[in-house]
């Protein structure tokens, strides 16, 4: 079975400073991987994903994320981040068929200081 | 023009009471879940329909029971509601016909039963 492990449950960084979430996964194939954001109150939106191919994919909002098949880590980096940042950040994992649930992670909160 | 959509936004309920629960996409998807998140954020698939055919069904108690009468609308109905029943539910969607398998989520209800 699928499981995904974001270790981190609360992180606070400066407004400016560089961030990493951390994202560890196990699935017995290639995975899909995901990243969530959920603003309080608020559904979740999209912000990367990969599939197959460049293991380093940008998303939406200045976000990256690095796909490494050796750790099983699927790491989301932003090199500046600002106080909109401010949220719940989800990693999940799919089944390679598609229609296939996705399995999330705890959350990371992330806490922006000025 | 929102992509998907829920019905209502808040719910409050007593224990024992029958509710029900309304997705719609109009992204053009074949596939559409039902998440719950608990109060502690987990995130946690309870049932997944492709062209309108149950296809995932966790173990979810038989008083939750989805109906997807088409392929744009995925309802959930709960029976007999129960305290800890309370949580936000999320309606996603993907299109998973030769398409890109991310999943699109709605803003989510927020049950509280009393």
């Amino acid at each position: 079975a699928q499981s995904v492990t974001q270790p981190d449950i609360h992180i606070t960084v400066s407004e400016g400073a560089s961030l990493e979430l951390r994202c560890n996964y196990s699935y017995g194939a290639t995975p899909y991987l995901f990243w969530y954001v959920q603003s309080p109150g608020q559904g979740l939106q999209l912000l990367l994903k990969y599939f197959s191919g460049d293991t380093l994919v940008q998303g939406i909002k200045g976000f990256e994320a690095e796909f490494k098949r050796s750790q099983s880590s699927f790491n989301l980096r932003k090199p500046s981040v600002h106080w909109s940042d401010a949220a719940e950040y989800f990693c999940a994992v799919g089944a390679s068929f598609g229609n296939e649930k996705l399995t999330f992670g705890t959350g990371t909160r992330l806490t922006i200081i000025p | 023009d929102t992509a998907v959509s829920q019905t209502p936004k808040y719910l409050v309920t007593q224990m024992g009471n029958d509710k029900s629960i309304k997705c719609e996409q109009n992204l053009g998807h074949d596939t559409m879940y039902w998440y719950k998140q608990d109060s502690k954020k987990f995130l946690k698939i309870m049932f997944s329909y492709n062209n309108k055919e149950l296809i995932i069904n966790e173990t979810v108690p038989n008083r939750f029971s989805p109906k997807s009468p088409d392929k744009a609308h995925l309802n959930l109905h709960i029976n007999s509601l129960e305290l800890g029943d309370s949580a936000v539910y999320f309606c996603a969607s993907s299109l998973t016909s030769g398409g890109s398998y991310e999943q699109y989520f709605g803003p989510g209800t927020r049950l509280t039963v009393t």
